[in-house]
């Protein structure tokens, strides 16, 4: 099925463990992103990326490492978790100045 | 500075109220402007995009104005299922990351 899924849908870790959220888009956009989001806060970026082997930072990028060796796919590692990053994960991707479509989140718990 | 900030919610509206939103960025060199809406912490979707003419779907007109850096949506006879949480997105240029507004929720009462 065309679209963006995310991967797993809900997660519980214990803090210091690494743990990975996947992410797979089959538009082949240019474009994937990593958000963040908090009780009563708005969608912060962590990373994204404008092309297969190419990632930026956003605005909260410590504590979180990216890849994407292939553009479908755009993985999110916590090195080594931490309660604070106990959240809501979307991912997104986009074309070239077009808007944003998103994966159903990843609901993380950091125990 | 945030580089895109919303009005803050939330906003109490009855059935039938014309509602606006406002949004600003910091970018001048922002190409694409989105906004999005987002119920109970769900993946958010596109509402419309806006372009410099402004455009209108049904209830919803979304404006954009360059040179004060700023895009409005405005809902007309609100009903009770527009009740949300309203993003403002903005494709920062170079490199087209995309950036959230904090979002406005908006409640609409019966």
């Amino acid at each position: 099925d065309a679209g963006i899924t995310q991967s797993p849908r809900y997660k519980i870790t214990e803090t210091g463990r690494q743990v990975t959220l996947m992410c797979h888009q089959t538009w082949s956009h240019s474009y994937m992103f990593w958000y963040r989001q908090d009780l009563g806060h708005g969608l912060r970026l962590i990373y994204y990326s404008a092309a297969a082997d190419i990632t930026d930072k956003g605005e909260v990028p410590d504590g979180y490492v990216v890849s994407r060796s292939k553009t479908e796919n755009f993985p999110l590692t916590l090195e080594s978790a931490t309660r604070s990053q106990t959240s809501v994960y979307f991912c997104a991707s986009s074309g070239l100045d077009s808007e944003a479509f998103f994966g159903q989140g990843t609901r993380l718990t950091v125990v | 500075r945030k580089e895109v900030e919303q009005d803050p919610g939330p906003f109490n509206v009855p059935e039938g109220a014309t509602v606006a939103f406002n949004c600003t960025y910091s970018n001048s060199a922002s190409q694409s402007f989105f906004w999005y809406r987002q119920d109970c912490r769900k993946e958010p979707k596109l509402l419309m995009s806006v372009y410099s003419s402004g455009n209108e779907d049904g209830r919803f007109t979304a404006q954009l104005n360059r040179a004060s850096q700023y895009i409005s949506l405005l809902i007309r006879d609100s009903k009770l299922s527009d009740s949300a949480t309203y993003l403002c997105v903005v494709n920062m240029a170079p490199g087209g990351k995309l950036i959230f507004g904090q979002g406005t929720e908006l409640s609409v009462k019966p």
